[in-house]
Protein backbone atom coordinates (compact mmCIF):
# COMPACT_ATOMS: atom_id res chain seq x y z
CA UNK A 1 0.00 0.00 0.00
CA UNK A 2 1.39 3.16 -0.97
CA UNK A 3 1.81 5.77 1.72
CA UNK A 4 2.87 9.69 2.14
CA UNK A 5 3.60 10.88 5.28
CA UNK A 6 4.69 14.52 5.94
CA UNK A 7 6.62 16.24 8.44
CA UNK A 8 6.51 18.08 10.42
CA UNK A 9 2.57 18.38 11.47
CA UNK A 10 2.68 22.23 11.70
CA UNK A 11 6.00 24.84 11.98
CA UNK A 12 5.97 28.16 12.91
CA UNK A 13 8.58 30.59 11.48
CA UNK A 14 9.55 33.90 11.79
CA UNK A 15 9.29 36.47 8.84
CA UNK A 16 12.69 35.29 7.04
CA UNK A 17 13.32 32.16 8.36
CA UNK A 18 14.24 29.78 5.74
CA UNK A 19 13.15 25.98 6.70
CA UNK A 20 12.30 23.31 5.07
CA UNK A 21 8.83 20.46 4.71
CA UNK A 22 9.36 16.92 4.38
CA UNK A 23 7.74 14.31 2.76
CA UNK A 24 8.47 11.09 2.51
CA UNK A 25 7.09 8.05 0.66
CA UNK A 26 6.68 4.56 0.46
CA UNK A 27 5.20 3.80 -2.67
CA UNK A 28 5.34 1.02 -5.26
CA UNK A 29 6.57 2.76 -7.88
CA UNK A 30 6.34 6.92 -8.50
CA UNK A 31 4.53 8.40 -11.08
CA UNK A 32 4.66 12.11 -9.93
CA UNK A 33 5.75 13.33 -6.77
CA UNK A 34 3.28 16.46 -6.15
CA UNK A 35 3.21 19.46 -3.59
CA UNK A 36 -0.21 22.07 -2.94
CA UNK A 37 -1.29 24.64 -0.98
CA UNK A 38 -4.09 25.06 0.59
CA UNK A 39 -5.49 28.08 2.44
CA UNK A 40 -7.96 27.40 4.83
CA UNK A 41 -11.92 26.58 3.33
CA UNK A 42 -10.03 26.35 -0.28
CA UNK A 43 -9.37 23.56 -2.35
CA UNK A 44 -5.46 22.47 -3.37
CA UNK A 45 -3.79 25.16 -5.19
CA UNK A 46 -0.78 23.39 -7.41
CA UNK A 47 2.72 23.74 -6.69
CA UNK A 48 4.94 21.63 -8.34
CA UNK A 49 5.37 17.99 -10.02
CA UNK A 50 8.43 15.96 -9.88
CA UNK A 51 9.17 13.28 -11.67
CA UNK A 52 12.52 11.57 -10.80
CA UNK A 53 15.39 11.23 -8.18
CA UNK A 54 17.50 14.69 -8.80
CA UNK A 55 15.01 16.86 -10.00
CA UNK A 56 14.34 20.21 -8.34
CA UNK A 57 11.72 23.02 -9.11
CA UNK A 58 11.48 26.48 -8.21
CA UNK A 59 9.10 29.09 -7.80
CA UNK A 60 9.51 32.32 -5.75
CA UNK A 61 10.33 31.54 -2.71
CA UNK A 62 9.49 28.05 -2.93
CA UNK A 63 11.95 24.99 -3.95
CA UNK A 64 11.13 21.57 -4.07
CA UNK A 65 13.52 18.22 -4.27
CA UNK A 66 12.96 15.19 -5.09
CA UNK A 67 15.17 12.03 -3.79
CA UNK A 68 13.95 7.98 -4.23
CA UNK A 69 12.27 7.65 -0.59
CA UNK A 70 11.51 11.85 -0.31
CA UNK A 71 11.23 15.29 -0.92
CA UNK A 72 11.62 18.22 0.28
CA UNK A 73 10.01 21.78 -0.19
CA UNK A 74 12.17 24.85 1.00
CA UNK A 75 10.77 27.89 1.66
CA UNK A 76 13.32 31.05 1.79
CA UNK A 77 12.74 34.35 3.92
CA UNK A 78 9.62 33.53 4.07
CA UNK A 79 6.47 35.75 4.00
CA UNK A 80 3.31 35.82 6.25
CA UNK A 81 1.30 35.41 3.06
CA UNK A 82 3.50 31.80 2.66
CA UNK A 83 0.84 30.58 5.32
CA UNK A 84 -0.93 27.97 4.42
CA UNK A 85 -1.39 23.93 4.91
CA UNK A 86 0.72 22.79 2.09
CA UNK A 87 0.19 19.08 0.90
CA UNK A 88 1.83 16.55 -0.89
CA UNK A 89 0.51 13.68 -2.79
CA UNK A 90 1.99 11.03 -5.09
CA UNK A 91 0.47 9.37 -8.12
CA UNK A 92 1.99 5.34 -8.86
CA UNK A 93 1.66 2.55 -10.83
CA UNK A 94 -1.04 1.51 -8.76
CA UNK A 95 -3.03 4.74 -9.22
CA UNK A 96 -3.74 2.86 -12.58
CA UNK A 97 -6.00 4.49 -15.41
CA UNK A 98 -7.61 6.85 -13.42
CA UNK A 99 -4.18 7.96 -12.08
CA UNK A 100 -5.81 9.25 -8.80
CA UNK A 101 -3.32 11.04 -6.06
CA UNK A 102 -2.48 9.64 -2.42
CA UNK A 103 -2.31 12.62 -0.33
CA UNK A 104 -0.45 12.98 3.23
CA UNK A 105 -1.87 14.81 5.89
CA UNK A 106 0.16 17.78 5.51
CA UNK A 107 1.78 20.69 6.99
CA UNK A 108 0.44 23.81 8.77
CA UNK A 109 3.19 26.35 8.05
CA UNK A 110 2.54 29.66 10.11
CA UNK A 111 4.48 32.80 9.44
CA UNK A 112 4.70 35.28 12.13
CA UNK A 113 5.41 39.14 10.87
CA UNK B 1 -6.29 28.08 -17.17
CA UNK B 2 -8.46 25.18 -16.16
CA UNK B 3 -10.87 26.03 -13.56
CA UNK B 4 -13.47 23.82 -11.80
CA UNK B 5 -16.26 25.48 -9.99
CA UNK B 6 -17.57 24.07 -6.91
CA UNK B 7 -21.19 24.57 -5.54
CA UNK B 8 -22.38 25.35 -3.15
CA UNK B 9 -18.96 26.74 -1.06
CA UNK B 10 -20.80 25.74 2.73
CA UNK B 11 -24.12 24.10 3.36
CA UNK B 12 -25.86 23.34 6.15
CA UNK B 13 -28.64 20.79 6.39
CA UNK B 14 -31.05 18.49 8.77
CA UNK B 15 -29.97 15.06 9.62
CA UNK B 16 -32.04 12.74 7.21
CA UNK B 17 -32.33 14.96 4.09
CA UNK B 18 -29.91 14.79 1.11
CA UNK B 19 -27.51 16.95 -0.29
CA UNK B 20 -26.17 17.91 -3.60
CA UNK B 21 -22.75 19.04 -4.47
CA UNK B 22 -21.80 20.15 -8.00
CA UNK B 23 -18.90 20.29 -9.29
CA UNK B 24 -18.26 22.08 -13.07
CA UNK B 25 -15.24 22.20 -15.61
CA UNK B 26 -15.74 25.85 -16.64
CA UNK B 27 -12.94 25.45 -20.20
CA UNK B 28 -12.43 21.63 -20.47
CA UNK B 29 -13.66 18.64 -20.53
CA UNK B 30 -13.26 16.31 -17.71
CA UNK B 31 -13.27 12.83 -18.42
CA UNK B 32 -12.31 12.20 -14.92
CA UNK B 33 -13.27 13.54 -11.67
CA UNK B 34 -11.83 12.40 -7.94
CA UNK B 35 -14.30 13.30 -5.12
CA UNK B 36 -12.43 13.46 -2.15
CA UNK B 37 -13.31 14.06 1.81
CA UNK B 38 -11.44 16.35 4.24
CA UNK B 39 -11.68 16.71 8.30
CA UNK B 40 -10.34 19.39 10.04
CA UNK B 41 -6.59 19.18 9.86
CA UNK B 42 -6.83 16.22 8.33
CA UNK B 43 -5.70 15.60 4.66
CA UNK B 44 -7.87 14.34 1.58
CA UNK B 45 -9.40 11.37 1.65
CA UNK B 46 -10.21 10.04 -1.96
CA UNK B 47 -13.69 8.67 -1.64
CA UNK B 48 -14.45 7.92 -5.29
CA UNK B 49 -13.37 8.43 -9.20
CA UNK B 50 -16.22 8.94 -11.75
CA UNK B 51 -15.72 8.63 -15.44
CA UNK B 52 -18.13 10.44 -18.09
CA UNK B 53 -20.96 8.20 -18.76
CA UNK B 54 -19.90 5.51 -16.71
CA UNK B 55 -20.51 4.43 -12.95
CA UNK B 56 -18.46 5.46 -10.44
CA UNK B 57 -15.77 3.45 -8.75
CA UNK B 58 -15.80 3.73 -5.00
CA UNK B 59 -12.41 3.68 -2.58
CA UNK B 60 -13.13 0.63 0.16
CA UNK B 61 -15.46 1.91 3.19
CA UNK B 62 -17.09 4.32 1.32
CA UNK B 63 -20.99 3.53 0.89
CA UNK B 64 -21.88 3.69 -2.78
CA UNK B 65 -25.84 4.51 -1.79
CA UNK B 66 -25.26 7.02 0.75
CA UNK B 67 -22.62 9.12 -1.64
CA UNK B 68 -24.05 8.85 -5.28
CA UNK B 69 -21.88 10.10 -7.85
CA UNK B 70 -22.74 11.23 -11.66
CA UNK B 71 -20.91 12.45 -13.74
CA UNK B 72 -23.19 12.54 -16.93
CA UNK B 73 -21.80 15.11 -19.17
CA UNK B 74 -18.13 16.22 -19.55
CA UNK B 75 -18.21 19.25 -17.42
CA UNK B 76 -20.94 17.76 -14.85
CA UNK B 77 -20.05 15.62 -11.77
CA UNK B 78 -22.36 15.78 -9.16
CA UNK B 79 -22.26 14.24 -5.32
CA UNK B 80 -25.03 13.54 -3.34
CA UNK B 81 -25.11 12.76 0.22
CA UNK B 82 -28.38 10.83 1.20
CA UNK B 83 -30.03 10.88 4.72
CA UNK B 84 -27.11 13.03 5.76
CA UNK B 85 -26.03 12.83 9.44
CA UNK B 86 -24.12 14.75 11.85
CA UNK B 87 -21.19 12.55 10.96
CA UNK B 88 -21.39 13.37 7.59
CA UNK B 89 -20.32 17.07 8.50
CA UNK B 90 -17.00 17.56 6.76
CA UNK B 91 -15.09 19.26 3.63
CA UNK B 92 -16.05 17.70 0.20
CA UNK B 93 -13.22 18.48 -2.38
CA UNK B 94 -13.66 17.85 -6.08
CA UNK B 95 -10.80 17.69 -8.76
CA UNK B 96 -10.82 16.95 -12.56
CA UNK B 97 -7.47 15.52 -14.39
CA UNK B 98 -6.85 18.45 -17.19
CA UNK B 99 -3.67 19.08 -19.22
CA UNK B 100 -1.68 21.72 -17.27
CA UNK B 101 -1.17 22.72 -13.79
CA UNK B 102 0.31 19.31 -13.02
CA UNK B 103 -2.44 17.61 -14.45
CA UNK B 104 -4.99 18.18 -12.01
CA UNK B 105 -7.45 20.94 -11.35
CA UNK B 106 -9.01 21.09 -7.93
CA UNK B 107 -12.60 22.84 -6.65
CA UNK B 108 -12.65 25.41 -4.33
CA UNK B 109 -14.61 22.60 -1.64
CA UNK B 110 -17.87 22.20 0.20
CA UNK B 111 -17.90 22.91 3.64
CA UNK B 112 -21.22 20.89 4.73
CA UNK B 113 -23.03 20.68 8.03
CA UNK B 114 -25.43 18.30 9.02
CA UNK B 115 -27.38 19.32 12.75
Amino acid sequence: EDQVTQSPEALRLQEGESSSLNCSYTVSGLRGLFWYRQDPGKGPEFLFTLYSAGEEKEKERLKATLTKKESFLHITAPKPEDSATYLCAVRTISSGSARQLTFGSGTQLTVLP
Amino acid sequence: GAVVSQHPSWVICKSGTSVKIECRSLDFQATTMFWYRQFPKQSLMLMATSNEGSKATYEQGVEKDKFLINHASLTLSTLTVTSAHPEDSSFYICSARTTGGGGYTFGSGTRLTVV
